[in-house]
Formats: structure tokens, C-alpha cells, sequence
């Protein structure tokens, strides 16, 4: 069965880090782009990073760009995404979604919140 | 910047036709694609490149996009179809949601 598991979200002081997880099973990371997409409390989707299927190119959202970093362990099957200086408009739900658009392989993780407050 | 405009929301009564726009300026040369999310859940994926239909997904479910407009189809909506809709679009440069349309069914 196909499995995305986020972890590593919670509460975080502005100006903080925070690594989030993704753990795949089910099939193999390797084979699949893959992204963080984020949804702040009722608000709607915002695209927040991709990455390559062996990590070699990534692509950031405006908003996070230069303080988030996206890495993937295909070895552990595993991707991340290192965010940093965060802000209170960072808080929001991050899903971990693969082959964004792809039929039979768009495939979301439930999600794992996020909150920067003080 | 590439930005796709979507209605905050649409209304219909159970068996009508709904219908949902994403206008944005990317669209003549990029796919659109369509997110269904209910509440408390993740999106899932209903149409893909413009008007193509994932396997699972009913066919009361169409797409389309002329110009810089795409529209998603819900043919006889059912009140199960209730929930906010996501456009998405993307190119070499760019990812990009639109802000969402809440469909009501009642």
C-alpha cells in the first residue's frame, strides 16, 4: 500500500528551524518528482517546493525561497524539507505530495501542521 | 508572475451543472489540472492536462480550457461533490494553485 508520512511539524518561535519528514512506502522514492505543498488554516494550496527524482534540481515557491531548503534520501526513502527564520505566515498544514498531476501516481500525505508563534 | 484566478465559490442544487473558471495568463501554453478537497482531507487529482479524467473518478467530471481559461465541469453535481476545488498549472519556471473555489451542493 502506498504510504506518505510527514512528521517533524509543531510549534516554533519566529525566526526558528524546523526539518519536516516524509516517509514513503509502498513504492520506491527514486522513481517519483516530488513536493512540499502547504495550506494555511482555512485558507487555500500554495505551492512551496519540488525536487528531481535524484535531487539534482529543486524549485521554490517566492514565499519560501532562500529560507527553505528540499532534500530527498532515496536510499531511506525519505524527503525533507529544512525550513528556516520561520515566520507566523509559515504556519499552515505541509503535505508531502508525489508525481504532482501524474494519473495513477498523484499521490498526498496527510499533511503535518506547522505553527510559528511566539 | 504566474497567477490563476479562480470564483471564491459556486452554488448549485443537487443534478444541476456546475461549473468552475481558472483564468490565468499561462494557460494558453500550459495544462491545466483540477484538485478536489473535502474537508479535512487531502486533494485528490480529477482531471489532468485540461480534460483528462484519472481512473476512480466519476464522469460527471469534465474539464476544459480555451485561451486563458479553464473550466472544470461537474455534470448533474451530487451532493457528495461538496468541497473547495484547486486549479493547478506549471512550467519549467513555475508552480502555481489557484485560490480555490468552494462548491456548495444544496
Amino acid at each position: 500500500e502506498v504510504q506518505l508520512v510527514e512528521s517533524g511539524g509543531g510549534l516554533v518561535q519566529p525566526g526558528g528551524s524546523l526539518r519536516l519528514s516524509c516517509a514513503a512506502s509502498g513504492f520506491s522514492l527514486s522513481s517519483y518528482v516530488m513536493y512540499w505543498v502547504r495550506q494555511a488554516p482555512g485558507k487555500g494550496l500554495e505551492f512551496v517546493s519540488a525536487i528531481s527524482t535524484k535531487g539534482g534540481g529543486t524549485h521554490y515557491g517566492n514565499s519560501v525561497r532562500d529560507r527553505f531548503t528540499i532534500s530527498r534520501d532515496n536510499s531511506k526513502n525519505t524527503l525533507y524539507l529544512q525550513m528556516g527564520n520561520l515566520r507566523p505566515e509559515d504556519t499552515a498544514v505541509y503535505y508531502c505530495a508525489r508525481a504532482l498531476g501524474k494519473p495513477s501516481a498523484d499521490y498526498w500525505g496527510q499533511g503535518t501542521l506547522v505553527t510559528v508563534s511566539s | 508572475s504566474y497567477e490563476l484566478t479562480q470564483p471564491p465559490s459556486v452554488s448549485v442544487s443537487p443534478g444541476q451543472t456546475a461549473r468552475i473558471t481558472c483564468s490565468g495568463d499561462a494557460l494558453p501554453k500550459n495544462y491545466a489540472y483540477w484538485y478536489q478537497q473535502k474537508s479535512g482531507q487531502a486533494p485528490v487529482l480529477v482531471i489532468y492536462e485540461d480534460n483528462k479524467r484519472p481512473s476512480g473518478i466519476p464522469e460527471r467530471f469534465s474539464g476544459s480550457s480555451s485561451g486563458t481559461m479553464a473550466m472544470l465541469t461537474i455534470s448533474g453535481a451530487q451532493v457528495d461533490d461538496e468541497a473547495d476545488y484547486y486549479c493547478y498549472s506549471t512550467d519549467s519556471s513555475a508552480n502555481q494553485f489557484g485560490g480555490g473555489t468552494k462548491l456548495t451542493v444544496l
